[in-house]
């Protein structure tokens, strides 16, 4: 099965910064990755789709990349709300994998 | 607006069974196929079952396999999991999920997700 790798585990960052976040998979997915934002207390929410296509209401300032095994979430100038955990997850073929998430703490 | 809500959690003694339940409102249920995902506590998140919109085809996590069954009720818009032998592992928050990719592609894209329901095996 296809292992989904995200790094770092936790990150702090102040608001107004930039941030990155990486999703590796084991094995080729081409752009079949998704990414969800999960806040404290809430479910996850549907961010980015096929490695780079924001989802309906997401702000721009979410911007996915990557293509192949390597995937990018970055988040430009992030606000207080975006503290949260961020999970990739490959989209196509069971099992549908989930990586470890990405806890972004805001300073 | 589309809702998922989620019922049938609690506490479970090891090896019983439990059914969880996710009525969906909003969208037509037929049109799309639906999946469950748990989240241990402070862990992450666990794909764990997925059914097409018809209830002809479904998937299962390995560790999963033989003991859960997802089915699903278009006529009431509702989708299940029924659970058999539950071990101490599969302790977690339940999550229906709305599928607007498409499993028979081997699409799975989770667009909706419900409020998830705990359920805890435990003696």
């Amino acid at each position: 099965n296809i292992v989904m790798t995200q790094s770092p585990k936790s990150m702090s960052i102040s608001v107004g910064d930039r941030v990155t976040m990486n999703c590796k998979a084991s094995q080729n997915v081409g752009n079949n990755i998704a990414w969800y934002q999960q806040k404290p207390g809430q479910s996850p929410k549907l961010l980015i789709y096929y490695a780079s296509n924001r989802y309906t209401g997401v702000p721009d300032r979410f911007t996915g990349g990557g293509y192949g095994t390597d995937f990018t979430l970055t988040i430009n100038s992030v606000q207080a709300e975006d503290a949260a955990f961020y999970y990739c997850q490959r989209i196509y073929n069971s099992p549908w994998t989930f990586g470890g998430g990405t806890k972004l703490e805001l300073k | 607006e589309v809702q998922l809500v989620e019922s049938g959690g609690g506490l479970v003694q090891p090896g019983r069974s439990m059914k969880l339940s996710c009525a969906a409102s909003g969208f037509t249920f037929s049109n799309y196929g639906m999946a469950w995902v748990r989240q241990a506590p402070t862990k992450g998140l666990e794909w764990v079952a997925t059914i097409s919109y018809d209830g002809s085809s479904t998937y299962y996590r390995d560790s999963v396999k033989g003991r859960f069954t997802i089915s699903r009720d278009n006529a009431k818009s509702t989708l299940y999991l029924q659970m058999n032998s539950l071990r101490s592992e599969d302790t977690a928050t339940y999550y229906c999920t709305r599928d607007s990719g498409d499993v028979y592609y081997g699409l799975l894209l989770q667009d909706y997700w419900g409020q998830g329901v705990m359920v805890t095996v435990s003696s």
